[in-house]
């Protein structure tokens, strides 16, 4: 399986919307789709699982959503700690994959 | 508090071997499963291998296959990468990881790495 991000890059303003999206070269189970956030020096931060679950402690603003090889990461409003790389994730046959990243910097 | 701590990373020539530990505290460690992910500095995460409770599942990337083993100990709350036949293109931080059961997929804990580099 090979995941593709878009974009690559996206810079935006705080409060405003980001929409990312992960794309994969063929179907997969939402069960094993997950959305990172890293920023630099850190290790990765999981922020949605099962394509729509937000994990522990994740704020309501970022939403994940999407099925089959089209997933959304959307923050509906970013705060300055929002400003990372987002990477998403999946399992097939028990290997996994992440796709490249797409950094959203403040513009 | 959850911790994953990673030590044995250092440099090594190709061809050589290398163990990566990874000690857990602060969750139920032998019902997670445990992944190892690697990163070189400035580029994208790159998956590596996961193993479930009783390392009746292990997998890995088509990268690693048949040169790294991941194992672990659920008596010492510890899992272990063991490197053979190192490459260059193998050098990289190691994050130790744990994903939440049952699909052991979503890595929810990682340590904060440890760094492999090949050369001569």
């Amino acid at each position: 399986i090979v995941l593709t991000q878009s974009p690559g890059t996206l810079s935006l303003s705080p409060g405003e919307r980001a929409t990312l999206s992960c794309r994969a070269s063929q179907s997969v189970s939402s069960n094993y789709l997950a959305w990172y956030q890293q920023k630099p020096g850190q290790a990765p931060r999981l922020l949605i699982y099962g394509a729509s679950s937000r994990a522990t402690g994740i704020p309501d603003r970022f939403s994940g959503s999407g099925s089959g090889t089209d997933f959304t990461l959307t923050v509906s409003r970013l705060e300055p700690e929002d400003f990372a790389v987002y990477y998403c994730q999946v399992h097939d046959r028990s290997v996994g994959f992440f796709g490249p990243g797409s950094k959203v910097d403040v513009k | 508090e959850v911790q994953l701590v990673e030590s044995g990373g250092g440099l090594v020539q190709p061809g050589g071997s290398l163990r990566l530990s990874c000690a857990a505290s602060g969750f139920t460690f032998s019902t997670y499963w445990m992944h190892w992910v690697r990163q070189v500095p400035g580029e994208g995460l790159v998956w590596v291998s996961r193993s479930n409770s009783d390392e009746s599942i292990r997998s890995y990337a088509d990268s690693v296959k048949g040169r790294f083993t991941i194992s672990r100990d659920n008596a010492k709350n510890t899992v272990y990468l063991q490197m053979n036949s190192l490459r260059a293109e193998d050098t990289a931080v190691y994050f130790c990881a744990g994903a939440l059961p049952p699909s052991g997929t979503a890595i929810a804990y990682w340590g904060q790495g440890t760094l492999v580099t090949v050369s001569s």
